[in-house]
Order: structure tokens, then C-alpha cells, then sequence
């Protein structure tokens, strides 16, 4: 079965520096995307940045990019220049490439506060 | 506005009543999930839809939860004889399936019910 485990339950950053969420994954799949997912208070879940296990090349999205690292199964998310609209819950998932199924499986997330 | 739309927002009732909750996915979406988030978790698949097919259901959806999605457009969630453990957010995502690939999914609002 599919797992995605986030051990930073909280952190917080000042406002304009950098922070690393972590986050860890195990699948028996070869192919398989991941994602990281933000959601703000009392507000919906919306996607930060999506990466597919095939490609080596890690995803960037404006501020925000990713270390994905295949054989350890890491998957941490880095924002530079830290706003404080990203105060939020962030959630890895993951989700097999094609088959049948295709539902995310989530971490439990981790609570980010950026400070003024 | 074209996201994905759930109705209501918010739904308090009491403990051995019936609720119902609806789903507008993004209209070009062939796909449609419904999860489960508790507070302080992350979102927990339930059931999923191909078109108007309910493909999978996870062992969370006990019988005394019914979801349907005729003409494959919108989906409801019927959550009978409802217990004070339903209280949750209960999140709609919807995507596309191309190609035997799966697509990214996007969500909704949520419904956060609460069983007194």
C-alpha cells in the first residue's frame, strides 16, 4: 500500500526567507506522480506543484520547487521569498500514473505560519 | 467561475438524520472524487466516479454511505443514519483521464458537517 509521511507537524519562517518542507513516500509502483497541495484557512485545497516520478528534472513553479530524490523516496518542497498569503496547511500526496484507480493518498500535513 | 462547486458549505444536524451533499465538478472532467478530511488530517479517499461509473470504493464508506453521479455531471453523497464519527470536511475533486494517464485533480470547497 501506498504511504506518504510528513514529520513536521508545524514550522514557521519570517517573511521573505526560505524554509523546506520534508516528506517521504512509499510505493511499490515504478511510475507514479506527487504533488504538493496548499490549503489556506477556511479556504480549499489548491494545487502548489506536481512532479512525475518519470522525470529526473526537478519541478519548479515561480517560488516554489522541489527536491525529489527517487531512491531515498524524498519529496521536500522549498519556497523562497516567503509571503505571508503562504500561511497554510501543506499536504504531499501521491497517485499512480495510469491504471484504474488514480485517488491521491496524502500525508498528514504541515502547518505553515510565515511571520511578519 | 469554473471550479469545482459544493453545496452546502456547511451542514450541523443531528445524530440519526440523513444528509446529502452535491458536487459540481469542472465540466470538461470525466473524473470525480469524493474524500473525507478530519481535523488535523489529511483527506482520505472515499469513492470515485469514470463518467457516471462508481469505479472504487474505499472500506471507509461504510453502508450507510450512497454516492451517485447520473449523466455523469454532478454527484451527490448521501450519508444516512448519520453519527457523531461523520463529522469531517468532505472534499470533491474532479479530473481527466487521457490516454490511460491520470490528470491532476482539482477541489472544491468542501462541505464541513457537523453531527450533534
Amino acid at each position: 500500500a501506498q504511504t506518504v509521511t510528513q514529520s513536521q507537524p508545524e514550522m514557521s519562517v519570517q517573511e521573505a526567507e526560505t524554509v523546506t518542507l520534508s516528506c517521504t513516500y512509499d510505493t511499490s509502483e515504478n511510475n507514479y506522480y506527487l504533488f504538493w497541495y496548499k490549503q489556506p484557512p477556511s479556504r480549499q485545497m489548491i494545487l502548489v506543484i506536481r512532479q512525475e516520478a518519470y522525470k529526473q528534472q526537478n519541478a519548479t513553479e515561480n517560488r516554489f520547487s522541489v527536491n525529489f530524490q527517487k531512491a531515498a523516496k524524498s519529496f521536500s518542497l522549498k519556497i523562497s521569498d516567503s509571503q505571508l498569503g503562504d500561511t497554510a496547511m501543506y499536504f504531499c500526496a501521491s497517485m499512480n500514473y495510469g491504471g484504474s484507480q488514480g485517488n491521491l493518498i496524502f500525508g498528514k500535513g504541515t502547518k505553515l505560519s510565515v511571520k511578519p | 467561475d469554473t471550479g469545482v462547486s459544493q453545496d452546502p458549505r456547511h451542514k450541523i444536524t443531528k445524530r440519526g438524520q440523513n444528509v446529502t451533499f452535491r458536487c459540481d465538478p469542472i465540466s470538461e472532467h470525466n473524473r470525480l472524487y469524493w474524500y473525507r478530511q478530519t481535523l488535523g488530517q489529511g483527506p482520505e479517499f472515499l469513492t470515485y466516479f469514470q463518467n457516471e461509473a462508481q469505479l472504487e470504493k474505499s472500506r471507509l464508506l461504510s453502508d450507510r454511505f450512497s454516492a451517485e453521479r447520473p449523466k455523469g455531471s454532478f454527484s451527490t453523497l448521501e450519508i444516512q443514519r448519520t453519527e457523531q464519527g461523520d463529522s469531517a470536511m468532505y472534499l470533491c475533486a474532479s479530473s481527466t483521464r487521457l490516454a490511460g494517464r491520470q490528470e491532476t485533480q482539482y477541489f472544491g470547497p468542501g462541505t464541513r458537517l457537523l453531527v450533534l
